[in-house]
């Protein structure tokens, strides 16, 4: 099975600075029959399900803000918010939806400063 | 906008069988562009995918899971359903059913239900 590594697992920001969350996995995410990268981002606010924020690497969902951004290729991702908000705070989760059973990290819980 | 409700009692016993179901509105369930599937999380813990299956029948089940776990669909209820037998404490989680778009990823999400298992 894929094993998917995030860092940091906790990511204390002051509001308006960047934020940045690395997901590794344990072998490529490449499809290579259809050339595709399954790795999604999701966000989990407490009691609340996890949104999809980021499909295939950097594809943005609609109505998620432009500061948030996926960045990345094969095995290693990242997202990044270029200045955090308190609506922000949460856990995230990066997603491979290429090997079977498709997985997730662990969780990166972000906290305002 | 598809909406995802799951169903199903809050409390199942050890060594029964959890029997979950999950209503589709908004959107076709017989729609070849999707998967319908169920992923659980533990309080605090992290997500599982648990398995998915296609408005045809194919199935797709987590080994960790696979000799425990069946999902069904009937197509003419909007509806989906997760079977978990042989339940432990260590089945105790929130179970959600979730759309997944096909050479995309799954993007919608029921609420959740949360299942303990006790006696």
């Amino acid at each position: 099975d894929v094993v998917l590594n995030q860092s940091p697992l906790s990511l204390p920001v002051a509001p308006g600075y960047p934020a940045s969350i690395t997901c590794t996995a344990s072998q490529s995410l490449l499809n290579r029959a259809r050339g595709h990268t399954y790795l999604a981002w999701f966000h989990q606010r407490p009691g609340q399900s996890p949104r999809r924020l980021i499909y295939k690497i950097f594809n943005r969902d609609p109505g998620v803000p432009d500061r948030f951004s996926g960045s990345g290729s094969a095995s290693h991702f990242t997202l990044r918010i270029s200045r955090v908000e308190a609506e922000d705070v949460g856990i995230y989760y990066c997603m491979q939806g290429t090997h079977w059973p498709y997985n997730f990290g662990q969780g990166t819980k972000l906290e305002i400063k | 906008q598809v909406q995802l409700q799951e169903s199903g009692p809050g409390l199942v016993k050890p060594s029964e069988t959890l029997t979950l179901t999950c209503t589709v509105s908004g959107d076709s369930i017989n729609s070849d562009d999707y998967y319908w599937s169920w992923i659980r999380q533990p309080l605090g813990g992290a997500l599982e995918y648990i398995g998915y299956i296609y408005h045809s029948g194919p199935t797709h089940y987590n080994p960790s899971l696979e000799n425990r776990v069946s999902i069904s669909i009937d197509s003419s209820r909007s509806q989906y359903s997760l079977h978990l037998n042989s339940v432990t404490a260590a089945d105790t989680a929130v179970y959600y059913c979730v759309r997944g778009v096909n050479y995309v990823a799954v993007d919608h999400w029921g609420q959740g239900l949360l299942v303990a298992v006790s006696s």
